[in-house]
């Protein structure tokens, strides 16, 4: 069945710092790729979304890029800020589908 | 303002007990979903509905049960049956193909 897979974390960086958490997946078809953020005792928000092959998703200087050669929706962003701090879900839905798949999800801490 | 709405924040359950935890959205979305979330796992699926009067089993739908009379209610009782209920729940909805909306979650945890 389809999956995703999402570096471990936690992941602590540095304010300013580059950020890189990494995203695969498994799937039939053609899934919709999403990343979702979750601030402390919150629910998810989306924060970017990408539909088909080699499309970018974008939102507040995170990007990712939809790899179908690699199975890949790896999140990045050029200079992380403390308010950054947050859990990060990689997700997928199939084509026609109504299920949503979650990664397990990445810690990120920023320090100032 | 539109929204999922999920109470209690917090739910405190004996052993035997059943307790039932709310989710109320009135963003007029046909299809609702409750998630499981335990530290270090993500998210599992436990039901969702994709109509009034239907709803469909997830992937750990043992020790829950759900109705869908409303389309605005989607509750989601965790009965006796489920042994390791402590966990923060999460409700959400969709409309067509768009994203997930999330309510703010409930965390359940046994006396």
């Amino acid at each position: 069945g389809d999956s995703v897979t999402q570096m471990e974390g936690p992941v602590t960086l540095s304010e300013e710092a580059f950020l890189t958490i990494n995203c695969t997946y498994t799937a039939t078809g053609y899934p919709s790729l999403f990343w979702y953020v979750q601030y402390p005792g919150e629910g998810l928000q989306l924060l970017l979304k990408a539909t088909k092959a080699d499309d970018k998703g974008s939102n507040k200087g995170f990007e990712a890029t939809y790899r179908k050669e690699t199975t890949s929706f790896h999140l990045e962003k050029g200079s992380v800020q403390v308010s950054d701090s947050a859990v990060y879900f990689c997700a997928l839905r199939g084509t026609g589908g109504f299920k949503t798949i979650f990664g397990a999800g990445t810690r990120l801490f920023v320090k100032a | 303002d539109g929204g999922i709405t999920q109470s209690p924040k917090y739910l405190f359950r004996k052993e035997g007990q059943n307790v039932t935890l709310s989710c109320e959205q009135n963003l007029n979305h046909d299809a609702m979903y409750w998630y499981r979330q335990d530290p270090g796992q993500g998210l599992r699926l436990i039901y969702y509905s994709q109509i009034v009067n239907d709803f469909q089993k997830g992937d750990i739908a043992e020790g829950y049960s759900v109705s869908r009379e409303k389309k605005e209610s989607f509750p989601l009782t965790v009965t006796s049956a489920q042994k390791n209920p402590t966990a923060f729940y999460l409700c959400a909805s969709r409309f067509l193909n768009e994203k997930l909306f999330f309510g703010s979650g409930t965390q359940l945890s046994v006396l």
